[in-house]
């Protein structure tokens, strides 16, 4: 139980494109749901919270614009880098929380996706 | 500020030499502890959540424990699979958790 997956695991693109992360609950449904990001050797670092139905909280920092989420449903959110430029290489994390199991605060993350900007 | 330290940053132990990792906070008010394993290029595997001083939970090798002002994940009799990164996060709001940088561990066979 509480799965969550990515796609795509791994994208190479151009600078100056556009790039969508689309991460998914496959057995339950996330009303919120997080995006990080993570530097080689480094935390995470919580980059939004995503809540289903209404406009994401963008940690500071973060720029709306340029990073933008849209949680249109109980089981998918999407990450849009627009714009992108190689300094926003970088693995990019989602978690939801699963509100049907005992723990309502942990976070349970997906596999990743690996951008990287030429 | 609220802040996550782990150590050491990184750990070689021998199969089957048993070792502790400890994460160390502090928080305005703790809503929750959590750890989780990350393999390499993959997102953060689920272990522990705890909520409170004198809180223990265990799970195959690895036991977490938890204080006023850190945590601790005992590895008993590690085997080479559990080679990984472990990750202490502390909840500090509703939801937001912040994350320590990790302890490497790597078991020799």
């Amino acid at each position: 139980g509480a799965v969550v997956s990515q796609h795509p695991s791994r994208v190479i693109c151009k600078s100056g494109t556009s790039v969508k992360i689309e991460c998914r609950s496959l057995d339950f449904q996330a009303t919120t749901m997080f995006w990080y990001r993570q530097f080689p050797k480094q935390s995470l670092m919580l980059m939004a919270t995503s809540n289903e139905g209404s406009k994401a909280t963008y940690e500071q920092g973060v720029e709306k614009d340029k990073f933008l989420i849209n949680h249109a449903s109980l089981t998918l959110s999407t990450l849009t880098v627009t714009s992108a430029h190689p300094e926003d290489s970088s693995f990019y994390i989602c978690s939801a929380r699963d509100p049907g199991r005992g723990s309502t605060d942990t976070q349970y993350f997906g596999p990743g996706t690996r951008l990287t900007v030429l | 500020e609220d802040q996550v330290t782990q150590s050491p940053e990184a750990l070689r132990l021998q199969e089957g030499e048993s070792s502790s990792l400890n994460c160390s906070y502090t928080v305005s008010g703790l809503r929750g502890l959590f750890w989780y394993r990350q393999d390499p290029g993959k997102g953060p595997e689920f272990l522990f959540t705890l909520y409170s001083a004198g809180e223990e939970k265990e799970k195959e090798r690895l036991k977490a424990t938890l204080t006023k002002k850190e945590s601790f994940l005992h590895i008993t009799a590690p085997k080479p699979e559990d080679s990984a990164t472990y990750l202490c996060a502390v909840q500090v709001t509703k939801d937001k958790i912040i994350f320590g940088k990790g302890t490497r561990l790597h078991i020799l066979p």
